[in-house]
């Protein structure tokens, strides 16, 4: 079964740090490979998404992502963070060809001024 | 263009009464999807509708969850009777059609608290 691991539950950076967020995937192929983000009291925003090409993937807000297949993963980078992006980020995965999310379990992120 | 609208935003319950959550999709979206976000945990799919027609509803609790979406906009998710167990936002999407991958816009969910 599919499934998705996010192994840092909580991050904290300061303002202005690169940032970099964990996502490692288990499905039999490559999937269609997702990054929302959630801040509070707001539904899940979609930042980027991979379904194959380029394994670097930009998105909004200068986030970028890499898929990497030989390791499962699809991290989630920004080089320079600001205090508005302090929110609770989501991986998540589909089947080939569908729109059925399965999500990880989330990793909230706190930065510090 | 407006987004998912959901009400309500906050609702607290006692357990074993009833509760029933709205949502509005965007216009035009053909699928609405239901999910469950507990807290610590991603959101779980619970039911999928193509126009007013489940899709998908695996993983649903049939014994007290029930959704419907009457001519094929708004939708209700009820839960009778609730547990403490169902404490958990809510979250609705639509995407526009459901054959391949379409983007899902969610709503800013329901936050229950059975007590």
């Amino acid at each position: 079964a599919q499934s998705v691991t996010q192994p840092d539950i909580h991050i904290t950076v300061s303002e202005g740090a690169s940032l970099e967020l964990r996502c490692n995937y288990s499905y039999g192929a490559t999937p269609y490979l997702f990054w929302y983000v959630q801040s509070p009291g707001q539904g899940l925003q979609l930042l980027l998404k991979y379904f194959s090409g380029d394994t670097l993937v930009q998105g909004i807000k200068g986030f970028e992502a890499e898929f990497k297949r030989s390791q499962s993963s699809f991290n989630l980078r920004k080089p320079s963070v600001h205090w508005s992006d302090a929110a609770e980020y989501f991986c998540a995965v589909a089947l080939y060809n569908t729109d059925k999310l399965i999500f990880g379990t989330g990793t909230r992120l706190q930065v510090f001024p | 263009e407006a987004g998912v609208a959901q009400s309500p935003r906050y609702k607290i319950i006692e357990k074993r009464q009833s509760v029933a959550f709205w949502c509005n999709p965007i216009s035009g979206h053909a699928t609405l999807y239901w999910y469950q976000q507990i807290l610590g945990q991603g959101p779980k799919l619970l039911i999928q509708f193509q126009n007013n027609g489940v899709v998908d509803d695996s993983q649903l609790p049939k014994d007290r969850f029930s959704a419907e979406r009457l001519k094929g906009v708004d939708s209700t998710l009820k839960i009778q009777p609730a547990k403490l167990e169902d404490s958990a936002v809510y979250l609705c999407a639509s995407s526009l059609v459901w054959e391949g991958y379409n983007e899902q816009f969610f709503g800013p969910g329901t936050r229950l608290t059975v007590l």
